[in-house]
């Protein structure tokens, strides 16, 4: 099927802990996205990747590595787990339009549940 | 104040109703808007794009006002299937500036 994918779908583990999440697309877009929502089930963007270069940062602890092998792939590494990481992590791609600036549909993964115990 | 507000609800309305949802923007130099569909624990879809025009796509009719800044959402007729969080989203650049999102329950 084509579609966004994420691995894993739920990752419990403790503070202070380093974890990865990944994600693939086989839609053939050009763009990836990691965005948080948060328990008040707030939406927001963290990296995205433009052919694996990184367009947009935003203000995120360095504690967040993205990485994107390909651009296919984009993975999210996260060290020294807090408790505030605890949130959904999704995955997104979509193809950019013309002169950069059109963003067309963004299609989402199923999400990567983060608790921090 | 944030970029792009909504009011959260929940909105409970009974099955076959109509149902409108009003979402505001702050930054007017954002290209487009959107509304996405999220269900419960699963991940945001696109319902429809908003044009300053208005669309319409079955039961569903979107509308933006760049001179008053808002965005609407209108259901009608109803379906227990709507229920949902509707995303009020614009984009600002390269990048999707999403809202908190307002809860829809359609009870039969």
């Amino acid at each position: 099927d084509t579609a966004v994918s994420q691995t894993p779908k739920y990752l419990v583990t403790q503070m202070g802990n380093d974890k990865s999440i990944k994600c693939e697309q086989n839609l053939g877009h050009d763009t990836m996205y990691w965005y948080k929502q948060d328990s008040k089930k707030f939406l927001k963007i963290m990296f995205s990747y433009n052919n694996k270069e990184l367009i947009i940062n935003e203000t995120v602890p360095n504690r967040f590595s993205p990485k994107s092998p390909d651009k296919a792939h984009l993975n999210l590494h996260i060290n020294s787990l807090e408790l505030g990481d605890s949130a959904v992590y999704f995955c997104a791609s979509s193809q950019e339009g013309a002169g950069g600036r059109w963003v067309d549909t963004q299609y989402f993964g199923p999400g990567t549940r983060l608790t921090v115990l | 104040r944030k970029e792009v507000e909504q009011d959260p609800g929940p909105f409970n309305v009974p099955e076959g109703a109509t149902v409108a949802f009003n979402c505001t923007y702050s930054n007017s130099a954002s290209q487009s808007f959107f509304w996405y569909r999220q269900d419960c624990r699963k991940e945001p879809k696109l319902l429809m794009s908003v044009y300053s025009s208005g669309n319409e796509d079955g039961r569903f009719t979107a509308q933006l006002n760049r001179a008053s800044q808002y965005i609407s959402l209108l259901i009608r007729d109803s379906k227990l299937s709507d229920s949902a969080t509707y995303l009020c989203v614009g984009l600002y650049g390269n990048k999707l500036v999403f809202g908190a999102g307002t809860i829809l329950r359609v009870k039969s």
